[in-house]
């Protein structure tokens, strides 16, 4: 069975310029999640989704974060404009039925 | 609030010591327990989890108890090896209300063995 994929794996931008993220969580979980990871932290979530509707995204710096979850499969992630302090690591994980949540390999960004 | 406080890292072991992970956690009613980990350049693993109170997680040779009592869930293994070098993190969910299903992590213990 394949994994959470993310891509890309690594970004670096100048400051004040657009990024995207984007997840395929495991075939058949209806729960997605983005998590942001700084250095030396655990991650925080940031939005969760269950199919397409974002069900909890109160944690999500709305005047420059979006997300959507089309169709209830893949999801992106957007920072417009990025900032210096966006640099991080930022996680996608599904679910499924029970409570465990299975992670991808993050995309790595750094704003300079 | 929801929290969960782990031991400072970084945790330095020769190969074959003994480990524990200390791990503590603040939360209302019954939350869900888990014990992830993260190898270099890698996501999260769920190393194991425990769901209720006196529940026992294992996998690897990694063990965690839920202790209700004390409101803990420190990670153990009986004898590391240098492959077990990565960051640990303890996590809770709650399994109702609005945040249902969210983790909420602990920063993170970083452990290296020595061969």
């Amino acid at each position: 069975e394949a994994g959470v994929v993310q891509s890309p794996r690594y970004k670096i931008i100048e400051k004040k310029q657009p990024v995207a993220f984007w997840c395929n969580p495991i075939s058949g979980h209806n729960t997605l999640y983005w998590y942001l990871q700084n250095l030396g932290q655990g991650p925080e979530l940031l939005i969760r989704y269950e199919n397409e509707e974002a069900v909890d995204d109160s944690q999500l710096p709305k005047d420059r974060f979006s997300a959507e979850r089309l169709k209830g499969v893949d999801s992106t992630l957007k920072i417009q404009p990025a900032e210096l302090g966006d640099s991080a690591v930022y996680l996608c994980a599904s679910k499924g039925w029970g409570n465990t949540q299975y992670f991808g390999p993050g995309t790595r960004l750094t704003v300079l | 609030g929801n929290s969960v406080t782990q031991m400072e890292g970084p945790v330095t072991l020769s190969e074959e010591a003994f480990l524990t992970i200390n791990c503590t956690y603040t939360a209302t009613g019954y939350p869900s327990l888990f014990w992830y980990v993260q190898y270099p350049g890698e996501g999260l693993q769920l190393l194991l989890k425990a769901t209720k109170a006196d529940d026992k997680g294992s996998n690897k040779g990694f063990e965690a108890t839920y202790r209700k009592e004390t409101t803990s869930f420190h990670l153990e293994k009986g004898s590391v090896q240098v492959s077990d070098s990565a960051v640990y993190f303890c996590a809770l969910t709650r399994d109702y209300g609005g945040s249902q299903g969210n983790l909420i992590f602990g920063k993170g213990t970083k452990l290296s063995v020595k061969p």
